[in-house]
């Protein structure tokens, strides 16, 4: 009963390089978050998919970044172009269905780490 | 726009003694209020939660207090053990979001 499955772990980049960073959800779960971890900070929220939908994609930066979440396959982050400033830890989170009145369970994944150079 | 509040910062406590970590937040529409406990290297993991018509939970050595009409929460950790030593994010939800504290760094001394 794997949790959720994020990689890489690690993930080094040269400025002006593009980040792909993945995530598998539990399974059963269907919704998908992706939040951004900065050192020594909260996690900040960036994007929630459905499978083929982007349900909010109100904290992710207009430009540069991208999230899918396709019928088959992992849900991917794409950064393009990074920035210094895009190194953090990226978390994916995964729930069965849209957390209504009832459910309240969301699993982290381990976390991206990337770091750009 | 700061919504929520987490204090203190970092905590340094003797084991056995009871650390408490408090969250102040402003959005009365939130619905949830969850501890989530973060290891060095790893995603949080959710510590315990409590809905807003109960004013307090225990589970194990952790219990949260909740307090409406001052728009806070708490967390305290009975007994606690050099293993408890990790950041707490204190992350009320609106919606399907969390809005997460700043963290509290505990450390546990032996």
């Amino acid at each position: 009963n794997a949790g959720v499955m994020q990689n890489p772990r690690h993930l080094v980049r040269r400025r002006g390089q593009e980040a792909r960073l993945r995530c598998s959800p539990m399974k059963g779960h269907s919704h998908v978050y992706w939040y951004r971890q900065l050192p020594e900070e909260g996690l900040k929220f960036m994007v929630y998919l459905q499978k083929e939908n982007i349900i909010d994609e109100s904290g992710m930066p207009k430009e540069r970044f991208s999230a899918e979440f396709p019928k088959e396959g992992p849900s991917i982050l794409r950064i393009q172009q990074v920035v210094r400033g895009d190194s953090a830890a990226y978390f994916c989170a995964s729930s069965p269905q849209s957390l209504g009145k009832r459910h309240y369970g969301y699993t982290f994944g381990s976390g991206t780490r990337l770091t750009v150079v | 726009q700061q919504q929520v509040k987490q204090s203190p910062q970092s905590l340094i406590v003797q084991k056995g003694g009871i650390p408490i970590i408090n969250c102040a937040y402003e959005n009365t529409a939130f619905d949830y209020f969850p501890w989530y406990q973060q290891f060095p290297g790893k995603g949080p993991a959710l510590l315990i939660a409590i809905r807003p018509d109960v004013s307090e939970k225990k589970e194990g050595r952790f219990t949260i207090s909740f307090n409406k009409s001052a728009k806070q929460f708490s967390l305290h950790i009975m007994d606690s053990q050099p293993g408890d030593s990790a950041t707490y994010f204190c992350a009320p939800r609106g919606n399907y979001q969390l809005i997460w504290g700043a963290g509290t760094k505990l450390i546990i001394k032996p």
